[in-house]
């Protein structure tokens, strides 16, 4: 069965940096395409980065680019999204998601999220 | 950057047909997917590939798309399908994966 399990989460200063992580499991990370995805409060979902699953090629939405970094831990079987100078509109749950294979397509998997929360 | 534009909320009595667009330039071209979400819970795929259906998600729930718009079609809508729906491509010129704004479904 497949699961992503998000952790990493907190209240955080604006300018601070926080790494989260996605633990998979029931499938091999490093065969597939993932992403983050976020849904700040009041707010619809926003996509934030994504890594091929054929060459780890990278992707950020302009909002996050040069900001946050995605990558993976093949050994851990883990996903992460290392974020830095984080501001306000940050503020959101983060999800982790599963592309249906190496292509970016679609999301046939998510996990239940972790919430980020950037205030003084 | 690709925008799609989605309405912020549509409302439907029960047992009957609910229709949520997306709209987007050249739409057609594209592969369109849509995603459920109930308050709480993570997003749901209900369609994928403009109208194919994953295991699990009824037949009353269906998509379309052509021109400059894409349709979810749920029929004989239910209680329990209240929720926010979000349709999602893919856009190769920008190598970015793009949401629409999302459309709440009330059922009356």
């Amino acid at each position: 069965e497949v699961q992503l399990l998000e952790s990493g989460g907190d209240l955080i200063q604006p300018g601070g940096s926080l790494r989260l992580s996605c633990a998979a499991s029931g499938f091999t990370l490093t065969s597939y395409a993932m992403s983050w995805v976020r849904l700040a409060p009041g707010k619809g979902l926003e996509w934030v980065s994504a890594i091929s699953g054929s060459d780890d090629s990278t992707y950020y939405a302009d909002s996050v680019k040069g900001r946050f970094t995605i990558s993976r831990d093949n050994s851990k079987n883990t996903l992460y999204l290392q974020m830095n100078s984080l501001r306000a509109e940050d503020t959101a749950i983060y999800y982790c998601a599963k592309f249906t294979w190496t292509q970016l397509n679609y999301f046939d998997y998510w996990g239940q999220g972790t919430l980020v929360t950037v205030s003084p | 950057s690709y925008v799609l534009t989605q309405p912020p909320s549509v409302s439907v009595a029960p047992g009957k047909t609910a229709r949520i667009t997306c709209g987007g330039n050249n739409i057609g071209t594209k592969s369109v997917h849509w995603y459920q979400q109930k308050p709480g819970q993570a997003p749901v795929l209900v369609i994928y590939y403009d109208n194919d259906r994953p295991s699990g998600i009824p037949e009353r729930f269906s998509g379309s798309n052509s021109g400059n718009t894409a349709t979810l079609t749920i029929s004989r809508v239910e209680a329990g399908d209240e929720a926010d729906y979000y349709c999602q491509v893919w856009d190769r010129s920008s190598d970015h994966l793009v949401f629409g704004g999302g459309t709440k479904l009330t059922v009356l």
